[in-house]
Order: C-alpha cells, then sequence, then structure tokens
C-alpha cells in the first residue's frame, strides 16, 4: 500500500490563482481530511469527509472548498489564492470504524502565495 | 473552538534521558493520540489512547490517558538521536463531530 499520497509537494502561486491540492488513499478508509500547518502552530483542520459524498467544515474552511465523489480521493480547491494561505497542508485518512479514529497522514504539500 | 495546551513547546536534554511532556484541554475527550512530526515530513502516529486511565506503551514511548479525561501524557524513556523531533497531541473531544483538535506541539532537540 502505497498510504496517503499528495501531489504536487511544492507550489508556488500567485495572489488569486487558483489550484487543486490532491490527495489519495489506498487503504479503503471512510474518513479523509485536510489540515494547514503554520510556524509555530499545530494541524488546524480545514475540511473533512465522512465518507463518499459527504463533506463537512472544519476549523478554518474559509477560501477552500472540497469534494468527495469516490472513497479514494479528496481533492482541496484554493478558489482564490491569498497570501494568508501560504502554509503546509496536509491530508489525512482515517478507518473511522469502530471508535477508531487514528489519523494516518501524508508527507504534505508546501504552498507559497505570492 | 476547542484548544489543547501542550507543554513544555521546547525541549533542549542530553542523549539517555528521560523526556515528558503533557496535553490539556478545559473540556472532555473520548480519544487521545500521540503523533511525531520529522523535518519535511507529515505527522506518524505513535500511540493511541481510548479509555480513561489507559496506558500504552510503544518501544521506549509510554502515553497515558488521564482519568479526568482533560489530559494526557506522553513519557520517552532513555532519549537518542532519532527522537529530534516535533510531538504533538491530539484529541477528539466528546462534543466534537469527529474533528480532531491538536496541540501546537513540543519541539525535542538532543544535544549528543
Amino acid at each position: 500500500n502505497a498510504g496517503v499520497t499528495q501531489t504536487p509537494k511544492f507550489q508556488v502561486l500567485k495572489t488569486g490563482q487558483s489550484m487543486t491540492l490532491q490527495c489519495a488513499q489506498d487503504m479503503n478508509h471512510e474518513y479523509m481530511s485536510w489540515y494547514r500547518q503554520d510556524p509555530g502552530m499545530g494541524l488546524r483542520l480545514i475540511h473533512y469527509s465522512v465518507g463518499a459524498g459527504i463533506t463537512d467544515q472544519g476549523e478554518v474552511p474559509n477560501g477552500y472548498n472540497v469534494s468527495r465523489s469516490t472513497t479514494e480521493d479528496f481533492p482541496l480547491r484554493l478558489l482564490s489564492a491569498a497570501p494568508s494561505q501560504t502554509s503546509v497542508y496536509f491530508c489525512a485518512s482515517s478507518p473511522d470504524g469502530g471508535g477508531r479514529y487514528e489519523q494516518y497522514f501524508g508527507p504534505g504539500t508546501r504552498l507559497t502565495v505570492t | 473552538g476547542q484548544q489543547l495546551n501542550q507543554s513544555p513547546q521546547s525541549m533542549f536534554i542530553q542523549e539517555g534521558e528521560d523526556v515528558s511532556m503533557n496535553c490539556t484541554s478545559s473540556s472532555i475527550f473520548n480519544t487521545w493520540l500521540w503523533y511525531k512530526q520529522d523535518p519535511g515530513e507529515g505527522p506518524v502516529l505513535l500511540i493511541a489512547l481510548y479509555k480513561a486511565g489507559e496506558l500504552t506503551s510503544n518501544g521506549r514511548l509510554t502515553a497515558q490517558f488521564g482519568i479526568t479525561r482533560k489530559d494526557s501524557f506522553l513519557n520517552i524513556s532513555a532519549s537518542i538521536p532519532s527522537d529530534v523531533g516535533i510531538y504533538f497531541c491530539a484529541g477528539l473531544p466528546i462534543q466534537g463531530a469527529q474533528k480532531l483538535v491538536f496541540g501546537q506541539g513540543t519541539r525535542l532537540t538532543i544535544n549528543p
């Protein structure tokens, strides 16, 4: 199993541009989520999904959209990039079965908005 | 939103020393997780705790789910250079709709 994969690994955007961060998992996990990590801070939840077709907002959803058309994929879209969205983005998945909530993280996407 | 207070924020120790860190919350959690993050990588799960009072070990690491359900502790015994990194606690609040909350992290530095 590849686990959780994320692409791209690095990205530079200009203010106002849009892009999609890709996330995929091959563990048949129902639960997937997106976090952002800023210096000196823990991970903050952007959006999450408890299964295909179901998404919900996390702590910092503004400026981001998600969709979950399949169990495997959970892309994160930046609608109009802003410098405040410069961060490291992590995707994670979890079995979410029987009360297990261990989340497994991808390697991250390092985004810079100029 | 929910917040976890993780302490200390950083630690500078000698190789071979034991390490202790903790996370506290003002509200009750029903799951505690401990992660380690190496530079340029995603967090890796170390230990998961699901019952109040639970004590779980993973090699030289031991974590406990506090009896009040508002705190958790992580201990590392006989530290080695590869223990360097940032350790995060994460908790699932009872009223949280499956939204994990993360602490700010403890940065561990080891002097050989």
